[in-house]
């Protein structure tokens, strides 16, 4: 399995600033996810991000307010732009690899970020 | 869209046996996975189910019934470890959709 790191592990910014979330893999992979988790809620998916092409947005996410750079095949950053306390959640990146013969994906140990 | 239920909550006792539910309508389907996720921590990765029928592994197993849309995670001779979230996800056009998760309480 993948080991995934993720910077910084917490955070509590202002209302108004913009944040950038750095996650790093010990291998390269296709693929990475960022995902947001609010409070007492399950995972939404923001984006996938490939190498070398435009991250792709899901409903309800727009590349102006997380804007995503994958400048390798290890490492990518998910920035929260012109924060607001509704942003406070925790950010989880996670990446695809094989499990024994299965793609699954794994994930890193999140951000936790608190907007005030 | 994706629509995935599990139950909210479940509480059970040490050494007992739980069975967590999942039913889910997608737009499309590869496969679903189980992951754990304890207060706090990133999920873990569990099980994965594509084809009909139970995946054993250890104390924990998962089935699948494609037809039906369902799914099950069975948690035998449960631990206090095992108090977690179990998370249902589906995966359809090369990414997971998440369940709200179900909280599992182990009571001594």
């Amino acid at each position: 399995s993948a080991v995934i790191s993720q910077k910084p592990s917490r955070d509590i910014c202002q209302r108004g600033t913009s944040l950038t979330i750095q996650c790093q893999v010990d291998s390269q992979v296709t693929m990475m996810f960022w995902y947001r988790q609010q409070p007492g809620q399950s995972l939404t998916l923001i984006a996938t991000a490939n190498q070398g092409s435009e991250a792709t947005y899901e409903s309800g996410f727009v590349i102006d307010k997380f804007p995503i750079s994958r400048p390798n095949l290890t490492f990518s950053t998910l920035t929260v732009s012109n924060m607001s306390p509704e942003d406070s959640s925790i950010y989880l990146c996670s990446v695809e690899s094989l499990a024994r013969t299965v793609n699954t994906q794994y994930f890193g140990p999140g951000t936790r970020l608190t907007v005030l | 869209g994706q629509n995935i239920d599990q139950p909210t909550e479940m509480t059970a006792t040490e050494g007992a046996i739980v069975q967590i539910n999942c039913t889910y309508q997608t737009s499309g389907f590869n496969g679903l996975f189980w992951y754990q996720q304890h207060a706090g921590e990133a999920p873990t990765f569990l099980s994965y189910n594509v084809l009909d029928g139970l995946e054993e592994k250890g104390r924990f197993s998962s089935f699948l019934s494609r037809s039906k849309g369902y799914s099950y995670l069975l948690l035998k001779e449960l631990q206090m470890k095992d108090s977690a979230s179990y998370l249902c996800a589906v995966e359809g056009d090369y990414k997971l959709s998440f369940g709200a998760g179900t909280t599992v309480t182990v009571r001594a």
